[in-house]
Parts: structure tokens; sequence; C-alpha cells
């Protein structure tokens, strides 16, 4: 039944080392976003994808860069991680621009 | 770009008690006001949400009203129960723009 899937729950990664978060749906949407919320915090949007149009946040780093290989598949690549980096990584998918956004259950990043 | 403030940043009522969340949004144009609940750990949730043509929508305990001309909305609670207690986020996004922009959220408790 879920309709968006994110891999790994958890992850921990070591300063500097490359990490790639992973987001898959079942809905069939094709707009799909990534978030980035730290503790007690609002989620952050960092980019989204309406189709394979990659749309970039003007305050996301470098660092952070993302692929969309098909519709259902969405992932999330972070370069040199950073202690800074450290947070729940939320994916989300919208049937278009105009509708309802689903949120993944998330990926927690640890960077030791 | 858009700005949304949310009220207050915590908020404790007793059960059966009403609660009240206030977001005001700055830019004219948005359209769609969404409102997420989010529990620990776990991913931010669609409870209700509001489109511009419409002043109020309920469904069962929660209820959403928009004031276009003040540029503000807000959530109501009934009957307040402890599994309402969580992290409650509003959102606005623009006619013309491509993301939401979250309120920095409020943390309901609700006291049994």
């Amino acid at each position: 039944d879920a309709m968006v899937i994110q891999n790994p729950r958890y992850q921990v990664t070591q300063f500097g080392k490359p990490v790639t978060l992973s987001c898959s749906q079942t809905l069939n949407h094709n707009v799909m976003y990534w978030y980035q919320q730290k503790s007690s915090q609002a989620p952050k949007l960092l980019f989204h994808y309406y189709d394979k149009d990659f749309n970039n946040e003007a305050d996301t780093p470098d660092n952070f860069q993302s692929r969309r290989p098909n519709t259902s598949f969405c992932f999330l690549d972070i370069r040199s991680p950073g202690l800074g980096d450290a947070a729940m990584y939320l994916c989300a998918t919208s049937r278009d621009l105009t509708y309802e956004q689903y949120f993944g259950p998330g990926t927690r990043l640890t960077v030791t | 770009g858009e700005n949304v403030e949310q009220h207050p940043s915590t908020l404790s009522v007793q059960e059966g008690d009403s609660a009240v969340i206030k977001c005001t949004y700055s830019d004219s144009a948005s359209n769609y006001f969404p409102w997420y609940k989010q529990e620990l750990g776990k991913r931010p949730q669609l409870i209700i949400d509001i489109r511009s043509n419409v002043g109020e929508k309920k469904d069962q305990r929660i209820a959403v009203t928009l004031n276009k001309t003040a540029k503000h909305f807000s959530l109501h609670i009934t009957e307040t129960q402890p599994e309402d207690s969580a992290v409650y986020f509003c959102a606005a996004k623009g006619r013309y723009g491509n993301k939401l922009v979250f309120g920095a959220g409020t943390i309901l408790r609700v006291k049994s």
C-alpha cells in the first residue's frame, strides 16, 4: 500500500563520503520533490523534477544533486556530506504542480 | 517571494477543548493552502487543504478558514484528543510558483 517509498530509512555516512538516497512512487505522479528537514524545523525544498525537467532551488548547495531515471524513481546524491547535512530527507510527489503533495517516510541521515 | 508566518509555536490544550493555529502569507497570488500533521519521526501527512476560491472547509473535527483580504488562514481542531498531539505545519503555494512555502510549525500538546 505504500505509495511513496524511501530507502534506506536510516543512513549513516562518514564526513566527505558520497551518499545516495532513494525514493520511489507507485502513484505515477509527474512531480517528485526532495526536502531537507532539520530537527524542529519546517521542510526545506531542495529541488524538484517535473517529469524530466529539473528545478533547483536558488539556495540549494552544489553538494546536493538529483537524478530521475524514470517516472517512478528519484535519487538524492550528496557528493561530500558535511556535519551540517545531517537531517531527515523527505521525498514527496504530486500529480501536477497544482495538486497536493504526498510525502514519503523520510531517510534520516547521520554524518560521522 | 512568499513568506508564511505561523502562530503559536507551541500550544497546549486540555482534551476535549478546541485548538486554533493561525498562519499569514505575504503573496496575494497564493492560491493553495495545505495543512500537514507530523508526528515525531514520521512523515508530514496532509490533513486538510483549501484553495483560494473557498472560504472554509471542514472534515469531521478539522476545519480550515481562509481570509484572502487579510491574507491569513487558520486550522481549527475541535474536541481534541491525545492522538492529535503532533507538529502542525501550514503552507502556501503561489499561483505561478512551483513550491510550497511552509510555516515554522506549531507543537500541539493535548493533555488528558
